[in-house]
Parts: C-alpha cells; structure tokens; sequence
C-alpha cells in the first residue's frame, strides 16, 4: 500500500536559517505529491505540489521537487521566519483510482527568533 | 470565493452517542473527502462521496457514514462514539469533472473537534 515517512520533529531553527525536511514515498505507478502546513487550532492549507517527476513546487519561499529516482520529495526554504511556525505534512495521491490522501505523521518546525 | 466550510467548530458528546458532522465544499467542487486527525497524527482517509455516492472508503468502521446532498455539501455520522472517536475531523474538497476542468487538489476546512467523554 501507499505511504509516506517524514523526518520527526520538532525541528527548531534561529531566524533566516535554511530548512530542510525530509519525506520518502511508497506508492504504486506516479502519484501527486503535496505539502501541507497546519497552523496552531486551524485545519490544513495547501503549501505546494507536484505532478510527475522532477517537477518543482513552490509557494511562499518554500520548494520541493519530486525525484522519483529517490521516491523523496523533501521541502526547503532558504530563510526561514517566525511565522513559519507550524506543523507540515507531506502527502500522495495516487492513481489507482483510489483519490484519497495518504499522510505522513507531520514534522512540527519551531522558529525562534 | 468561500472557502470550504464546518460546522460545528467544537462538539463534546458522551461515549455510545451520536455525531453528525457538517461540511459544505470550495464553490465549484463537487467532491467531499473527510479525514480524522488524532492529536499528533497525520489525518487519515475516512471516505470520499461524489455525485452522491460514496466512492472510495478508508480503513473506518461502519459506525462511520455518510451522505452528499444534491448541492454538494456533506455530513458524516458517527454512531456509538467511543472515547478512541475523539478528534479533529478535517472535510476537503475538489473537483472531479470528465471532460472539463480537473484538479486533484484537495482544499481542506478548519475542521471540527470532537471530544468524547
């Protein structure tokens, strides 16, 4: 079956650092792939997606690019900020005509300043 | 453009009870995924309607249902709610049309926490 491993966390970085987290696949034929970013009591916000392979996606300063040599799809952001506080979920969806989201556990980043 | 949309925010029910959750999708979706996020946890699939119907379901007891109204939006039932049932309960939206716009981009809404005793 699908399924997706991010780095745990919490991740805690200083203002401006770089950031970098880390998420592997399983999926059968050539998912979709997401990040998610969950802030404190909210539901979940789109931050970035992929199609096919070697695709970038990019929003707010964040990126990710889908390497299905390595089944990763790691996101990064070359200066992080305060407000980037949040949980962040990496997720699939494949193609086996099953459209439901598989989820990662979540990698909670804590930005200090 | 509204957003996907909840009801209630919050809801606190007593074990063996029952729950129905509410959610109205993105203007121009036609499509309701609902989730359970258990604190600290990655949401998990519960079932997916379209048209109507359900369409795909997660690894979810029958305790769990649900329904789609002709104008898209969607509840989910839970009956004999045990304490394990408490979480937050997250409806996404997208659009599924054959031979017109698709996006396999999920929206999702703020959620509803449902807290069992």
């Amino acid at each position: 079956g699908n399924s997706v491993t991010q780095m745990e966390g919490p991740v805690t970085l200083s203002e401006e650092a770089f950031l970098t987290i880390n998420c592997t696949y399983t999926a059968t034929g050539y998912p979709s792939l997401f990040w998610y970013v969950q802030y404190p009591g909210e539901g979940l916000q789109l931050l970035l997606k992929a199609t096919k392979a070697d695709d970038k996606g990019s929003n707010k300063g964040f990126e990710a690019t889908y390497r299905k040599e390595t089944t990763s799809f790691h996101l990064e952001k070359g200066s992080v900020q305060v407000s980037d506080s949040a949980v962040y979920f990496c997720a699939l969806r494949d193609y086996t005509g099953r459209r439901a989201l598989t989820f990662g556990s979540g990698t909670r980043l804590q930005v200090q300043p | 453009d509204a957003g996907v949309t909840q009801s209630p925010t919050h809801l606190i029910k007593t074990r063996g009870q029952q729950v129905t959750l509410r959610c109205s999708p993105k203007s121009g979706h036609d499509t309701v995924s609902w989730y359970q996020q258990a604190l600290g946890q990655g949401p998990q699939f519960i079932f997916q309607y379209y048209e109507e119907e359900e369409r795909q379901r997660g690894n979810f007891p029958d305790r769990f249902s649900g329904h789609q109204f002709p104008n898209y939006s969607s509840e989910l039932n839970v009956n004999a709610l045990l304490l394990g049932d408490s979480a937050l309960y997250l409806c996404a939206s997208s659009a599924y049309r054959t031979g017109a716009i698709y996006t396999d981009t999920q929206y999702f809404g703020p959620g509803t926490r449902l807290t069992v005793l």
